[in-house]
């Protein structure tokens, strides 16, 4: 079946990069996604990457995929305070792309 | 300005009570979703529903159903709430179609306890 992990908590320091990191095991996987939540709140997107890309950057994101191991990671460029939040992997296939399978989630604290 | 809400977002019930969480969507989105979401599980979906009167189980459907009468609408219900549903209820809507970017839009979510 699938499954989608992550670390559950990650401390950086104001200014400094986060590395968030994610394994999944369905090598038909085609979609991968990042979603944060913040406190209180409901899921929103971060930023989605297909299958065949290695790497996506978007502002201070930067999205890179190793498709042989099965592994994504997200990395937040001079990390905020503002960054703290609920980091989700989630990964979806080309034939069901509306359902997705989600990690477990990493809590972000930001400290100064 | 795109919303998915959810109706209540705190609810205290008793075991064995029949509970209705209420989702409404304003951006005519086919898809609806209902997730749950606990401490060190992540988002675990319970049923989706891609049409008017149509639905589909998810990962963890037992103990829980879902109507969608009309496509802004997709209620799910309890018939006999237990403490082990006590969780985060997580809504969600998207378009039709199979292609990544169809963005997943989420409610801000219901928090049920159930004692």
């Amino acid at each position: 079946g699938e499954d989608v992990e992550q670390s559950l908590f990650l401390s950086v320091r104001e200014g400094d990069s986060s590395v968030i990191n994610c394994t999944y095991t369905d090598s038909s996987s085609t979609y991968l996604y990042w979603y944060k939540q913040e406190p209180g709140a409901g899921l929103q997107l971060l930023t989605y990457i297909f299958s065949n890309m290695d790497m996506k950057q978007d502002q201070r994101l930067t999205v890179l995929l190793n498709k042989k191991d099965k592994h994504l990671s997200l990395r937040i460029a001079d990390t905020q305070t503002g960054d703290s939040a609920i980091y989700f992997c989630a990964e979806s296939k080309r034939t069901t792309a509306s359902k997705l399978t989600f990690g477990t989630g990493t809590r972000l604290q930001v400290t100064l | 300005d795109v919303k998915v809400t959810q109706s209540s977002r705190y609810l205290v019930k008793r075991t064995g009570e029949k509970v209705f969480l209420e989702c409404v969507q304003d951006m005519d989105h086919e898809n609806m979703f209902w997730y749950r979401q606990d401490p060190g599980l992540g988002l675990r979906l319970i049923y989706f529903s891609y049409d008017v009167k149509m639905k589909e189980k998810g990962d963890i459907p037992e103990g829980y159903s879902v109507s969608r009468e009309k496509k802004e609408r997709f209620s799910l219900i309890l018939e006999s709430a237990s403490t082990n549903q006590t969780s985060m209820y997580l809504c969600a809507s998207s378009l039709s179609g199979d292609r990544a970017g169809n963005t997943i839009y989420f409610g801000e979510g219901s928090w049920l306890t159930v004692v």
